[in-house]
């Protein structure tokens, strides 16, 4: 079975901090992929990051990280100097390649940063 | 623009109607999904298609049905037989996978979702 756990339901920082959204996952298969989602509170989805169980290099973008750990199964997101236009929902998620016709979400991290 | 356009926004249903939620896509992808989104469950899959006039369950089907008769479209029924329908709707799309050798795990896209509320 595939599961996406993300333990941390709510996380409260001040602007300028620098915050860590948690990822775990479970799958069998060899061949996965892992997204990061933001969504606003205006609702939509956002596109964030797409990862390859192939290739645990560590990812960078501007005031976003990523660090992918095969070892612990974990696919964990940094915000660098938080910003209030930060404050969303994060979703982690993952595609397998044995059931590709979905994503399989965790149930999302609500990050608010109070400025 | 290219990208996903659902309609409407808010949507107000009463007991025993149907209703359908648009989703339109122009970015040229084979692959259409719809899910729902209750709070603090995440995201569950209703229905997908993978090619036009094709279309298969999720996880939660029940109470639900779907048309694909164009690749650019993908509408969406809550039929009376949903007996808790009031959620966020999603619709998403990618590049297909279907007929491929190679498993791509390509990036699923999604519109700006609607609204159901059962008055």
């Amino acid at each position: 079975a595939q599961k996406v756990t993300q333990a941390q339901t709510e996380i409260s920082v001040v602007e300028k901090e620098d915050v860590t959204l948690d990822c775990v996952y479970e799958t069998r298969d060899t061949t996965y992929y892992l997204f990061w989602y933001k969504q606003p509170p205006s609702g939509e989805l956002v596109f964030l990051i797409r990862r390859n169980s192939f290739d645990e290099q560590n990812e960078i973008s501007g005031r976003y990280s990523w660090n992918f750990q095969k070892s612990t199964s974990s696919f964990n997101f940094t915000i660098t100097a938080s910003q209030v236009v930060d404050s969303a929902v994060y979703f982690c998620a993952l595609r397998v390649r044995y059931n590709t016709d979905k994503l399989i979400f965790g149930t999302g991290t609500r990050l608010q940063v109070f400025p | 623009d290219g990208g996903i356009t659902q309609s409407p926004k808010y949507l107000f249903r009463k007991e025993g109607q149907n209703v359908t939620l648009s989703c339109e896509q122009n970015l040229n992808h084979d692959a259409m999904y719809w899910y729902r989104q209750d709070p603090g469950q995440g995201l569950r899959l209703i229905y997908y298609s993978q090619i036009v006039n094709d279309f298969q369950k999720g996880d939660i089907a029940e109470g639900y049905s779907v048309s694909r008769e164009k690749k650019e479209s993908f509408p969406l029924t809550v039929t009376s037989a949903q007996k808790n329908p009031t959620a966020f709707y999603l619709c998403a799309s990618s590049i297909g996978e279907a007929g491929t050798a190679l498993f791509s795990g390509n990036t699923i896209y999604f519109g700006e979702g609607s609204w159901l509320t059962v008055v």
